[in-house]
C-alpha cells in the first residue's frame, strides 16, 4: 500500500521562528490533508490540498502531486501551535480513507 | 452545528468485557470513518460505512471488531472481549462523500484494565 513519509520527526522551536514540515508519499494520490492534534488530543483539519498552494494565516501548505511531497510552513511560530503535525492522503482507489504518516512533533518554547 | 460528537471521551474495561463507542456524524454528512490511534503512532484507517452499510472495512480487525451505521442513530464501533493491546484513541470523522471534508470527533480513549 501506499507510504506517508513525515520528516522531521521531532522540532523544536523558540517563539517567532519559521518552520517547515514535509510529507512524502509513494504514490498517486487524489487527496492530501495536513491535520494538527493538540496536546489535548484533538485532531484540527489544516489543509485540503491534494495539488497547489493554499494559505491560511501564518500556515499555508504546498503540495507538488507530480513529485510526491507536501510541505506545510508555519511562520512566526506561537507556543499554541504545539503538537502533532499528520499529512494524510487518500489513495487513487479512493473509497474515502486516508493513510495517515507519522506525525511531526513541534513544541514551540516562549 | 455540533460538530462531529463521541461518546464517550474516556472509557474504562476490563479484560474480556465488551467496549461500545459511539459517532454522531455531522449534520449532512452521510459517511463515517473509524481510525485507531496507538500510544505515539499516527492514525489507522479501521472502516468506512454509510448509512446501513459498509463500505471499507480493510482495516478492521478480523476478530472482535465490528462497526454499524444505522439508519436512525449514531454509528457503533464495538469491541467484544477487549484485551490490553485494545488500549487506544478511537477517532470518528464524518464528511459529505470523498475525503473532501473530513471533520473530526474529539474520539474515544480506551483503556483495557
Amino acid at each position: 500500500g501506499i507510504q506517508v513519509e513525515q520528516s522531521p520527526p521531532d522540532l523544536i522551536l523558540q517563539e517567532g521562528a519559521n518552520s517547515t514540515l514535509r510529507c512524502n508519499f509513494s504514490d498517486s494520490v487524489n487527496n492530501l490533508q495536513w491535520f494538527h492534534q493538540n496536546p489535548w488530543g484533538q485532531l484540527i483539519n489544516l489543509f485540503y490540498i491534494p495539488s497547489g498552494t493554499k494559505q491560511n494565516g501564518r500556515l499555508s501548505a504546498t503540495t507538488v502531486a507530480t513529485e510526491r511531497y507536501s510541505l506545510l510552513y508555519i511562520s512566526s511560530s506561537q507556543t499554541t501551535d504545539s503538537g502533532v503535525y499528520f499529512c494524510a492522503v487518500g489513495p487513487r482507489s479512493n473509497t474515502g480513507k486516508l493513510i495517515f504518516g507519522q506525525g511531526t512533533t513541534l513544541q514551540v518554547k516562549p | 452545528n455540533a460538530g462531529v460528537m463521541q461518546n464517550p471521551r474516556h472509557l474504562v474495561r476490563r479484560r474480556g468485557q465488551e467496549a461500545r463507542l459511539r459517532c454522531s456524524p455531522m449534520k449532512g454528512h452521510s459517511h463515517v470513518y473509524w481510525y485507531r490511534q496507538l500510544p505515539e503512532e499516527g492514525l489507522k484507517f479501521m472502516v468506512y460505512l454509510q448509512k446501513e452499510n459498509i463500505i471499507d472495512e480493510s482495516g478492521m480487525p478480523k476478530e472482535r471488531f465490528s462497526a454499524e451505521f444505522p439508519k436512525e442513530g449514531p454509528s457503533i464501533l464495538r469491541i467484544q472481549q477487549v484485551v490490553r493491546g485494545d488500549s487506544a484513541a478511537y477517532f470518528c470523522a464524518s464528511s459529505t462523500g470523498g475525503s473532501n471534508g473530513y471533520t473530526f470527533g474529539s474520539g474515544t480513549r480506551l483503556t483495557v484494565v
